[in-house]
């Protein structure tokens, strides 16, 4: 059975106090990890895809890496808009898609 | 807006009620999917449409009942809920249901069962 497990599940940062949130998974053959950005009430907002470990993503002040066993979200000088719940999911060999419970990041002004 | 479209935004309805939750998707996406989000707990897949066929069913019970009448339109039934049934109900669509393939999520249906 798949597992998607992220650490930690709450993150307070200072405006501009760079971090990293952690996904680490079991996956029957990786076909895909994903991070969404999920804000209260709302849907999970697409972020990025990984396919292969050594890969890397960017987008402004967000970049996802991965490895064979885990994927960082890492935030480099975090503005209190990118406050949120981020959420990693696997895609496995049978095409089922597993989340983790999310890490809840509040950056504070 | 991500593309696709669930209504109601908010529903409170009591045990005895039947309501249906209804989701469009604009993309031109093949596979569409309800996923139940509860308070601290990961996203529960509950049912996956592929072309119109119900490929998934993930040990739901029946109380909820899908639909899918065609490729951008989902369904979902709802009759003699319970309180633990409350929780944002999320539709989801992708190009296929195959590898590699990201997921969009509508904005959910904040249910309460009272």
């Amino acid at each position: 059975e798949d597992q998607v497990t992220q650490s930690p599940e709450a993150l307070r940062l200072q405006e501009g106090e760079s971090s990293s949130l952690n996904c680490s998974y079991t996956v029957s053959g990786l076909r895909g990890l994903f991070w969404y950005r999920q804000d209260p009430g709302k849907g999970p907002e697409f972020l990025f895809t990984l396919y292969s470990a050594g890969e890397e993503k960017e987008k402004e002040r967000l970049k996802a890496t991965l490895t064979k066993k885990e994927s960082f979200l890492h935030i480099t000088a975090p503005k209190p808009e990118d406050s949120a719940t981020y959420l990693c999911a696997v895609r496995d060999a049978g095409n089922m898609l597993t989340f983790g419970g999310g890490t809840r990041l509040m950056v504070k002004p | 807006e991500t593309g696709v479209t669930q209504t109601p935004r908010h529903l409170v309805m009591g045990m005895t009620n039947k309501k249906s939750l209804k989701c469009e998707q604009h993309l031109g996406h093949n596979a569409m999917y309800w996923y139940k989000q509860s308070a601290k707990k990961p996203l529960e897949l509950m049912f996956v449409y592929s072309l119109e066929e119900r490929v998934e069913n993930n040990s739901v019970p029946s109380r909820f009942s899908p639909e899918c009448p065609n490729s951008s339109h989902l369904f979902l039934h709802l009759h003699t809920l319970q309180p633990e049934d409350s929780a944002l109900y999320l539709c989801a669509s992708s190009q296929s249901r195959g590898a590699s393939t990201e997921a969009f999520f509508g904005q959910g249906t904040r249910l309460t069962v009272v």
